[in-house]
């Protein structure tokens, strides 16, 4: 079955600084690609997602990238604050009605 | 604004004994969602379900029972606890369109 890896589990940028943060699939047969952020002690919240009819979505500071080829997706996050410190969840599924497959989770640090 | 409530919010349970999540949500959405979520897994899905009456095994659902006896309603049984169940369990709902998920707060279990 579908397989979602996050291979950093956590990333350090300086406030200001953008942050990449990289997740590989496993199926060919993923088309939908949401994205969700868990603060501190909170639940998780979607941010973005995208569909693999486009390669590219962006909205405000956050862009997701997806390369179907090398089965990667990837956020990112333009002139980093300090409330975007958190959890950065990836998810894959063959479609929307699917059900999600998540990785493990990145923790993005923002330092001063 | 999309609302999943769960309680309890902190339990701890003795080995063997019997624990219910319960989780509500406002958002009339038909789907409903138990996932635990341990370091260094991300979430993972216990059960689901498609509407009132249904309940659907997810990925682990082994020691675990679920039920949903409404729209609203969707709870999380464990009827004989053990320490390897000890997590943090997340109640989401969904559309039937499977697009944005909306989590509850979280509920921590610890089993002694």
């Amino acid at each position: 079955g579908e397989k979602v890896e996050q291979h950093q589990s956590t990333l350090s940028v300086r406030e200001g600084d953008s942050a990449v943060i990289n997740c590989t699939y496993t199926d060919t047969a993923s088309s939908y690609f949401p994205w969700y952020k868990q603060e501190a002690g909170k639940s998780l919240h979607f941010v973005i997602d995208i569909r693999s009819n486009v390669d590219r979505k962006q909205s405000q500071r956050l862009t997701v990238l997806l390369d179907k080829k090398a089965k990667r997706f990837s956020l990112h996050i333009t002139a980093t604050q300090p409330e975007d410190s958190a959890i950065y969840f990836c998810a894959a599924s063959m479609d929307s009605n699917y059900q999600l497959i998540w990785g493990s989770g990145t923790k993005l640090i923002i330092k001063p | 604004e999309a609302a999943v409530t769960q309680s309890p919010r902190n339990k701890v349970a003795v080995t063997g004994g019997k624990v219910t999540l319960s989780c509500n949500q406002t958002n009339n959405h038909n789907n409903m969602y138990w996932y635990r979520q341990d370091t260094g897994h991300g979430l993972r899905l216990i059960h689901y379900s498609y509407g009132a009456g249904s309940t659907e095994k997810g990925d682990i659902p082994d020691g675990y029972k679920a039920s949903r006896p409404s729209q609203e309603n969707f709870s999380l049984i464990l009827e004989l606890a053990t320490p390897s169940q000890t997590s943090v369990y997340f109640c989401a709902s969904g559309d039937s369109s499977g697009n944005t998920l909306y989590f509850g707060e979280g509920s921590r279990l610890i089993v002694v």
